[in-house]
């Protein structure tokens, strides 16, 4: 079944600094890749996916980029700021799912932006 | 407001109780999932649903059950038999257009205590 691993678990970065954590995968029938965004005693929050048929997406200061030859993926944060900080998971899944499979989740990578 | 809602945020219970957590949804959306979230780790999904009436279970059902009498309400049971229940539960929801997977969107948790 799909494997996914995050790195770096923490991540500490200074205030206007960029931020990039990575995700590899497994499965090579994986083609949807969420990002979440989990505050502390919260519920994680969607902030950004990604699909197979593209190499990267943007959103503001955030930006997904996607290599399917070498199964990975990063999240990039860009000019951080604290409200940045929290948990953030990747995970990967088919773009079908349901008996055909569901989203495998990284274990998370703890972000700290210092003021 | 549309969105997840799940009750209660933290629930206590003593060992060899039944215990039911629930999980309302007002977005129109046709599968909900429940998870499990450890500290140090990611999520992993329990059971899920794509349709009412019907249900699957996923990577670690084993002392748990779920019911989808209602399109909008998915509720777990943590059984007895359920070894080490004490986590953070998480349900989540998506639209379903025809097999294709679309956004998880969750709720905001439960944290299940049992001592």
């Amino acid at each position: 079944g799909e494997n996914v691993e995050q790195h770096p678990s923490t991540l500490s970065v200074q205030e206007g600094d960029s931020a990039v954590i990575k995700c590899t995968y497994s499965d090579s029938a994986s083609n949807y890749f969420p990002w979440y965004k989990q505050e502390l005693g919260k519920g994680p929050q969607l902030i950004i996916d990604i699909r197979s048929n593209v190499g990267e997406k943007k959103d503001q200061r955030i930006a997904v980029t996607l290599n399917k030859t070498a199964k990975h993926f990063s999240l990039h944060i860009t000019e951080t700021q604290p409200e940045d900080s929290a948990v953030y998971f990747c995970a990967a899944g088919p773009n079908y799912g349901g008996s055909q499979g569901n989203l495998i989740f990284g274990k998370g990578t703890k972000l700290s932006v210092k003021p | 407001d549309g969105g997840i809602t799940q009750s209660p945020k933290y629930l206590f219970r003593k060992e060899g109780q039944n215990v039911t957590l629930s999980c309302e949804q007002n977005l129109n959306h046709d599968a909900m999932y429940w998870y499990r979230q450890d500290p140090g780790q990611g999520l992993r999904l329990i059971y899920y649903s794509q349709i009412v009436n019907d249900f699957q279970k996923g990577d670690i059902a084993e002392g748990y059950s779920v019911s989808r009498e209602k399109k909008e309400s998915f509720p777990l049971t943590v059984t007895s038999a359920q070894k080490n229940p004490t986590a953070f539960y998480l349900c989540a929801s998506s639209m379903l257009f025809g097999h294709t997977f679309y956004e998880q969107y969750f709720g905001p948790g439960t944290r299940l205590t049992v001592t």
